[in-house]
């Protein structure tokens, strides 16, 4: 298995822009989440799924942000409109179940200018 | 909420010198997880600490989980500079979810 697989790994995009962040997670693993890191806030829970279903998004920042599982190989992260605080490293993390350890992607590092 | 820090945030030492990174939960744990995250990198899972004073060792490296599980410890005997990176610990919160603690980023001087 290739493991979690994250794109773009690099995004620069202006402010206003939407910015839609993709993740692959490993085949078999149930359990889905989206982190955010900052100098500032370290690594921060944004949302995550199990079984494709949102189970907890209370770390979505706002409204601006969405997140989506439309099937088990296939999860996004969305912003609009962007704003230069979203800079940052965003992760996609995979389980296989409870108390099992998570499978990190690469990351997309965003700038938003 | 459920807090878990860690302390400290940063420290150098020199190649060859000791290393402990203390992990704290505001609640008590499950479980506690660590992981390393090499600069410009993600984080990688080292070792999951389920049972009250549980002590692990990989090599090098020695972890505890607290009497209480409500804390944990990572020591490096001996740093090399592979090991630089930021070490977090994790534990589980709520239905299911890890919260990460704030970090300790190593630093080793050759």
């Amino acid at each position: 298995d290739a493991g979690v697989i994250q794109s773009p790994r690099h995004e620069v995009t202006e402010m206003g822009q939407e910015v839609t962040l993709r993740c692959k997670p490993i085949s078999g693993h149930d359990y889905l989440f989206w982190y955010r890191q900052t100098m500032m806030r370290g690594l921060e829970l944004l949302i995550y799924f199990n079984n494709n279903v949102p189970i907890d998004d209370s770390g979505m920042p706002e409204d601006r942000f969405s997140a989506k599982m439309p099937n088990a190989s296939f999860s996004t992260l969305k912003i609009q409109p962007s704003e230069p605080r979203d800079s940052a490293v965003y992760f996609c993390a995979t389980y296989r179940g409870m108390n099992t350890e998570a499978f990190f992607g690469q990351g997309t590092r965003l700038t938003v200018v | 909420g459920q807090q878990v820090m860690q302390i400290p945030q940063y420290q150098h030492v020199q190649e060859g010198e000791d290393f402990t990174t203390y992990c704290n939960s505001s609640t008590t744990l499950s479980n506690i997880q660590w992981y390393k995250q090499r600069p410009g990198g993600h984080p990688v899972f080292l070792i999951q600490l389920v049972k009250s004073g549980e002590v692990k060792k990989q090599k090098r490296l020695t972890f505890q989980f607290g009497e209480a599980k409500k804390n944990s410890s990572l020591h490096i005997t001996a740093t090399q500079t592979t090991d630089v990176g930021t070490y977090f610990c994790a534990g589980p919160s709520g239905t299911y979810k890890y919260i990460f603690g704030t970090g300790t980023r190593l630093k080793v001087l050759a």
